[in-house]
């Protein structure tokens, strides 16, 4: 199985903050990443596919990079809406496997 | 817009199986540009992917489960199921039904609500 690592598990930021989450594989998945943002009794919800792509009706404040086996998720200017949990996802082969979270609370 | 909508009972006996159905709206569950899956979440924790179940009824599995799963598609009523057996407090969760794309496969855009089910006695 593909593990996936991210970090922080915790983040505190104020609103404007710039806030970047890391994701790493334990091996290279090419860029067959998703990130995903949860909020508190709601499903997951797709932000960025394909590592760096930008789901439609998606903010442009959130931006994905990487390649291989290390990639990030960065919200360029972190707002009331964006305090969740972020998850990452490979689909580069099954099992499909999640990093642990990182949850954004507010400072 | 698609909707999924999980159903069944909220609390198990250990030991027994649980079982769970999504209704699947708008769209066809037999349509071919899509696969139907099962992930699950235990309260508080993270997501794992349980398994993942075509229109054709070709399924594949998590390996760490795939001893007590099985999943099922009904075309007539546009739902798909899920049964997992023996279950234990640890397979206390939230239950997912999402829909993922055919190509990529794992690619999960569309999810349910999600139902909780609490494995006890």
């Amino acid at each position: 199985d593909i593990q996936m690592t991210q970090s922080p598990s915790t983040l505190s930021a104020s609103v404007g903050d710039r806030v970047t989450i890391t994701c790493r594989a334990s091996q290279s998945i090419n860029n067959w990443l998703v990130w995903y943002q949860q909020k508190p009794g709601k499903a997951p919800k797709v932000l960025i596919y394909r590592a760096s792509s930008l789901e439609s009706g998606v903010p442009s404040r959130f931006s994905g990079s990487g390649s291989g086996t290390e990639f990030t998720l960065t919200i360029s200017s972190v707002q009331p809406d964006d305090f969740a949990t972020y998850y990452c996802q490979q689909y580069k082969s099954p099992p499909w496997t999640f990093g642990q979270g990182t949850k954004v609370e507010i400072k | 817009q698609l909707q999924l909508q999980e159903s069944g009972p909220g609390l198990v006996k250990p030991s027994e199986t649980l079982s769970l159905t999504c209704t699947v709206s708008v769209d066809s569950i037999s349509s071919r540009s899509s696969y139907w899956n099962w992930i699950r979440q235990p309260p508080g924790k993270g997501l794992e992917w349980i398994g993942s179940i075509y229109y054709s009824g070709s399924a594949y599995y998590n390996p760490s489960l795939q001893s007590r799963v099985t999943t099922s598609v009904d075309t007539s009523r546009n739902q798909f199921s899920l049964k997992l057996t023996s279950v234990t407090a640890a397979d206390t969760a939230i239950y997912y039904c999402v829909r993922g794309a055919e190509n990529p496969r794992g690619l999960f855009d569309s999810w349910g609500l999600g139902i909780l089910v609490t494995v006890s006695s």
